[in-house]
């Protein structure tokens, strides 16, 4: 029951330095998305991509850059590192993201474990 | 832009106490999300609510959707220390497809 991985757990960086966050689900979900929670932050948005072959802007989006590489997979890459984007990063997936006959979306987000990223 | 009070922030109290915490908004949202999160972990869905005036019962726990859609409240009943953790709602407007969260309530239930 693996759900959905993330990889690395915990990452410290200095200032500048690059890296990318690997996401992998296998619940076969079209939907995959990108947050960053901080503390009295709540969850963020930063990408998503409601299926293979798409990617779209969440809220928080300035700084990183995604790739949806197959069904599978979606991650997250930071070109240039700074402090501010020090937080715990989590990756989920889900089944598209609508509502069917005017009622609400009654689908799920799976998430993963998080990673820790430290930006020193 | 569509935002999501959680009310109180934090709550700290013994085991056995009944609790009520809040998340409230000044929009509609077609339907509504509690999720938990325990340290160290990602959030794990709870409950989904999609009709005005919904209730929902999961063991101790007790969900409702206001009338209107706008607010939402989770009732524990004798609350146990595996009930720590951070409580956070999610509400989906189906005019843009977009799921939003409120900032989260910090649970601690004392032995």
């Amino acid at each position: 029951n693996a759900g959905v991985t993330q990889t690395p757990k915990f990452q410290v960086l200095k200032t500048g330095q690059s890296m990318t966050l690997q996401c992998a689900q296998d619940m076969n979900h079209n939907s995959m998305y990108w947050y960053r929670q901080d503390p009295g932050m709540g969850l963020r948005l930063i990408y998503y991509s409601a299926s293979e072959g798409t990617t779209d802007k969440g809220e928080v989006p300035n700084g990183y850059n995604v790739s949806r590489l197959n069904k599978r997979e979606f991650s997250l890459r930071l070109e240039s590192a700074a402090p501010s984007q020090t937080s715990v990063y989590f990756c989920a997936s889900s089944e598209a993201l609508r509502g069917f006959g005017g009622q609400g979306w009654n689908g799920e987000l799976f998430f993963g474990e998080g990673s820790r990223l430290t930006v020193l | 832009t569509q935002l999501l009070e959680q009310s109180p922030q934090f709550l700290s109290i013994q085991e056995g106490e009944n609790l009520t915490v809040y998340c409230n908004s000044s929009s509609v949202f077609s339907s509504l999300q509690w999720y938990r999160q325990e340290p160290g972990e990602g959030p794990v869905l709870l409950v989904t609510v999609v009709t005005g005036g919904e209730v929902k019962k999961l063991k101790r726990l007790t969900f409702q959707f206001g009338d209107a859609r706008k607010d939402s409240s989770l009732h524990i009943t004798a609350a146990q220390p595996g009930d720590t953790g951070l409580y956070l709602c999610a509400g989906f407007t189906g005019a843009n497809s977009k799921l939003t969260f409120g900032k989260g309530i910090t649970l601690s239930v004392r032995p």
